[in-house]
């Protein structure tokens, strides 16, 4: 497989329920992004990864908890979450910050997330 | 602060037509830009990018030119095709790991 790949496509999920998102990334990069795309808003940056070490954390609820075991892969927890938080959560990396001249982003087709 | 500005979809167009979606940004020095493109059901694609004042990027008949006086990256394509329907999105990249998105423009194209 090449590129950036996501596990589940689609999520659907009660408010007591614990489940967990996958990325994997098969780039070769050192940084790891989540972004949240809800209906109607722009895209969300919600936790950023470089080198395994997380280096952003955009005041998401603490009902998201990422988990970044190696530069491969990237894992977002998910736990009483709200009907809110239905969205489609969209995993992204990069072979280096991406503030440097032209790096960009290569996400991931996402996962659909419903939450009942 | 850092921002994209997109003009409002959806943008509704047949077959062969021109195509303009205008983006516009707010920031400090000279950030990279970027046109990402968003299928039905899939994740993001690059389209395009640009890092510096006048640069064009150009991909699969799609081009922007990085206009740093009116602060402008606005997306063209002489003429479109139905396979070209998506949601188009501007972004700059600013700062450490910041990827900064406009709202996105959904372009419809019929035959």
């Amino acid at each position: 497989e090449t590129g950036v790949t996501q596990t589940p496509r689609h999520l659907v999920m009660g408010m007591t329920n614990k489940k967990s998102l996958k990325c994997e990334q098969h780039l070769g990069h050192n940084a790891m992004y989540w972004y949240k795309q809800s209906a109607k808003k722009p895209l969300e940056l919600m936790f950023v990864y470089s080198l395994e070490e997380r280096v952003e954390n955009n005041s998401v609820p603490s009902r998201f908890s990422p988990e970044c075991p190696n530069s491969s892969h990237l894992f977002l927890h998910l736990h009483t979450l709200q009907p809110e938080d239905s969205a489609l959560y969209l995993c992204a990396s990069s072979q280096t910050f991406l503030g440097r001249k032209g790096t960009e982003a290569f996400f991931g087709q996402g996962t659909r997330l419903t939450v009942v | 602060g850092n921002s994209v500005t997109q003009m409002e979809g959806p943008v509704t167009l047949s077959e062969e037509a021109f195509l303009t979606i205008n983006c516009t940004y707010t920031a400090t020095g000279y950030p990279s830009l970027f046109w990402y493109v968003q299928y039905p059901g899939e994740g993001l694609q690059l389209l395009l990018k640009a890092t510096k004042a006048d640069d064009k990027g150009s991909n699969k008949g799609f081009e922007a030119t990085y206009r740093k006086e009116t602060t402008s990256f606005h997306l063209e394509k002489g003429s479109v095709q139905v396979s070209d329907s998506a949601v188009y999105f501007c972004a700059l990249a600013r700062g450490y790991n910041k990827l900064i998105f406009g709202a996105g423009t959904r372009l419809a194209v019929h035959p």
